[in-house]
């Protein structure tokens, strides 16, 4: 499968606790998007990112959030001292050329992720 | 940021039936997608239009691109339940995407 791969599928996290979401873009993609969406709603942007860059992170709020994509590996959105409205299905898209070059996004599934 | 509303928010119909779903900005896009999300899955692209005035089609789904490039349509002709899902759209500018049409399509 060749497809963006994101883990875990499920997390569950407790209040105040750490939560790592994991995405692998597809092969060959250097540009990687990050969008949260709550039930019966759509995808909002959160960061995007190239290879060891973040391009925009207008959408990801400025505390307890971060995101990287290093040189190796996959990317990763951290999400620190978790609190109840963090739960949310989190999305991962990669593709080959930025937005304004008509990149065609692949998506992953998604980390549905639940804070007790 | 550019700023996408799509309409209506909700839409049920029986199968068979014919519906047109909007997607409008008050800036100019660049180019536009539109995507479907099937529950527990992410989207998937079904086309990007460019060019201002241009319609495309995909078996029973026509895309139209305003001629000023700030909306773009999607009209679906005789509905199955399998279109049943929801309809995003994103502008290229940014890659943001509106808030959605949730199709429900009845058997």
């Amino acid at each position: 499968n060749a497809g963006v791969m994101q883990n875990p599928r499920h997390l569950v996290r407790r209040r105040g606790q750490e939560a790592r979401l994991r995405c692998s873009p597809v092969k060959g993609h250097s540009h990687v998007y990050w969008y949260r969406q709550l039930p019966e709603e759509g995808l909002k942007f959160m960061v995007y990112l190239q290879k060891e860059n973040i391009i925009d992170e207008s959408g990801m709020p400025k505390e307890r959030f971060s995101a990287e994509f290093p040189k190796e590996g996959p990317s990763i959105l951290r999400i620190q001292q978790v609190v109840r409205g963090d739960s949310a299905a989190y999305f991962c898209a990669s593709s080959r050329t930025s937005g304004t070059g008509f990149g065609k996004l692949f998506f992953g599934s998604g980390t549905q992720l639940s804070v007790l | 940021t550019q700023l996408l509303e799509q309409s209506p928010q909700f839409l049920s119909i029986q199968e068979g039936e014919n519906l047109t779903v909007y997607c409008n900005s008050s800036s100019v896009f660049s180019s536009l997608q539109w995507y479907r999300q099937e529950p527990g899955e992410g989207p998937v692209l079904l086309v990007t239009v460019v060019t201002g005035g241009e319609v495309k089609k995909l078996k029973r789904l026509t895309f139209q691109f305003g001629d000023a490039r700030k909306d773009s349509s999607l009209h679906i002709t005789a509905a199955q339940p399998g279109d049943t899902g929801l309809y995003l759209c994103a502008g290229l500018n940014d890659m943001r995407f509106g808030a959605g049409t949730r199709l429900t399509v009845k058997p």
